[in-house]
């Protein structure tokens, strides 16, 4: 089946700090990669995405490089704020030919804290 | 339009009683779905409509589940006999099937309680 794996937080950071949080997967097909943020009171926001292997999504400073070879999609950002304090889940979905169906399988999230 | 919305935002019902919340899609949307998140995971799948057509259930969608979309665009999802296991957040989201943009936009879910 698909699986997605990410490191647990939460992860506090002082702001400047650089940031990593991991993110592996297993999957059963070709997936296409995600990375999702949701910020206190607000529903889930996409935040960048790849779609095929060494493909890197980039959003807002935020980066992330599809490794198939490592089943890996971290996401990284060289300097991080204060805004930048959410929940941020790793996720992938693999389309089914029969149902059109691109569901997505989430990782449990990671709470990031950026103090000032 | 302003995104996916849901209604309710909250609910606390007894144990026993049915609720039925709402999805209202961006309206281009064909593709529509719905997730649960319990406290400390990220959301699960439960069923994907195309259109009208429901097309998917996962093995988490009990017999108490239902969920219609009756003309392709609102969907409601309904939960008979409520237990204290389904307190948790249920998610919509809706997307495109076809062109370069396809992914899925979230609505800020239902919290449901059930005491």
């Amino acid at each position: 089946g698909n699986s997605v794996t990410q490191m647990e937080g939460p992860v506090t950071l002082s702001e400047e700090a650089f940031l990593t949080i991991n993110c592996t997967y297993t999957a059963t097909g070709y997936p296409s990669l995600f990375w999702y943020v949701q910020y206190p009171g607000e529903g889930l926001q996409l935040l960048l995405k790849a779609t095929k292997a060494d493909d890197k999504g980039s959003n807002k400073g935020f980066e992330a490089t599809y490794r198939k070879e490592t089943t890996s999609f971290h996401l990284e950002k060289g300097s991080v704020q204060v805004s930048d304090s959410a929940v941020y889940f790793c996720a992938l979905s693999v389309p089914r030919g029969d149902t059109g169906r691109r569901a997505l399988t989430f990782g449990s999230g990671t709470r990031l804290q950026v103090q000032p | 339009d302003t995104g996916v919305s849901q209604d309710p935002r909250h609910k606390i019902t007894k144990r026993g009683q049915n609720v039925t919340f709402r999805c209202d899609p961006i309206s281009e949307h064909n593709r529509l779905y719905w997730y649960r998140q319990t406290l400390g995971q990220g959301p699960e799948f439960l069923t994907y409509f195309q259109n009208e057509a429901q097309l998917e259930k996962s093995r988490l969608l009990s017999d108490r589940f239902s969920a219609e979309r009756p003309k392709g665009s609102f969907s409601t999802l309904e939960i008979q006999r409520t237990e204290q296991g389904d307190s948790a957040m249920y998610l919509c989201a809706s997307s495109r099937s076809r062109g370069e943009n396809t992914e899925a936009f979230f609505g800020q879910g239902t919290r449901l309680t059930v005491v």
